[in-house]
């Protein structure tokens, strides 16, 4: 167990709906990542959070929004869903600022389906 | 130039044998290389990492070598186990000055078999 939580576990959903993932990091970290992993993509990483502030995005749809909030837990917005979407989301935490151990647990995904 | 490529896809090791994957990234700015091991329906977990100013790194019966002229680095594992079957990526990133890492950049994965 990372000590990295997320809900729901698995998500079914229809084209053009609009879903919240929920990230809590291990207790202590300050940055939260996003990923998105599919059969076709691999792993990718769509943005980062470090003590409430985005501090760096990748491949992350405009559909797609994020935020950290004061306690430090994390959201993923994900709007106006399509097919392609289907994916497994999963939200990753480390300490920062403790170099050079910086290293990134990962939660048990969030598996989302779109039909 | 933020690629990291990753080889074979898929492999399959007699128990007991010797698991070699190997990686090989383009940006000579990444410098922190961690192996990240998947078993099906989990989150990856980090097994071991290394940063560019050793040439190998040991952790059991895990191994990172690293050769930082030819941008490559492979991931050994030792007396192969069924235990062992699981999905493994190899990453890159960068350290950023009084930050921490920035995202990491993760090869394709090789889902690994070890057939007893």
């Amino acid at each position: 167990d990372s000590g990295v939580t997320q809900t729901p576990k698995h998500l079914i959903t229809a084209t053009g709906q609009r879903v919240t993932l929920r990230c809590s990091p291990r207790s202590g970290d300050l940055s939260v990542y996003w990923y998105q992993q599919s059969l076709d993509q691999g792993l990718q990483f769509l943005i980062q959070y470090y003590n409430g502030e985005e501090r760096a995005k990748g491949n992350i749809l405009e559909r797609f929004s994020a935020q950290q909030f004061p306690d430090l837990h994390s959201e993923l917005n994900l709007s106006s869903l399509e097919l392609g979407d289907s994916a497994l989301y999963f939200c990753a935490s480390s300490v920062e600022g403790t170099l050079p151990n910086n290293e990134q647990f990962f939660g048990p995904g969030t598996r989302l389906t779109v039909l | 130039q933020q690629q990291v490529k990753q080889s074979p896809q898929s492999l399959i090791v007699q128990k007991g044998g010797i698991s070699i994957i190997n990686c090989a990234y383009e940006n000579t700015a990444f410098d922190y290389f961690p192996w990240y091991q998947q078993f099906p329906g989990k989150g990856p977990a980090l097994l071991i990492a290394i940063r560019p100013d050793v040439s190998e790194k040991k952790e059991g019966r895990f191994t990172i070598s690293f050769n930082k002229s030819a941008k490559q680095f492979s991931l050994h594992i030792m007396d192969s186990q069924p235990g062992d079957s699981a999905t493994y990526f190899c990453a890159a990133s960068m350290l950023v000055s009084n930050f921490g890492n920035e995202k990491l950049t993760f090869g394709t994965g090789t889902r690994l078999t070890i057939i007893p």
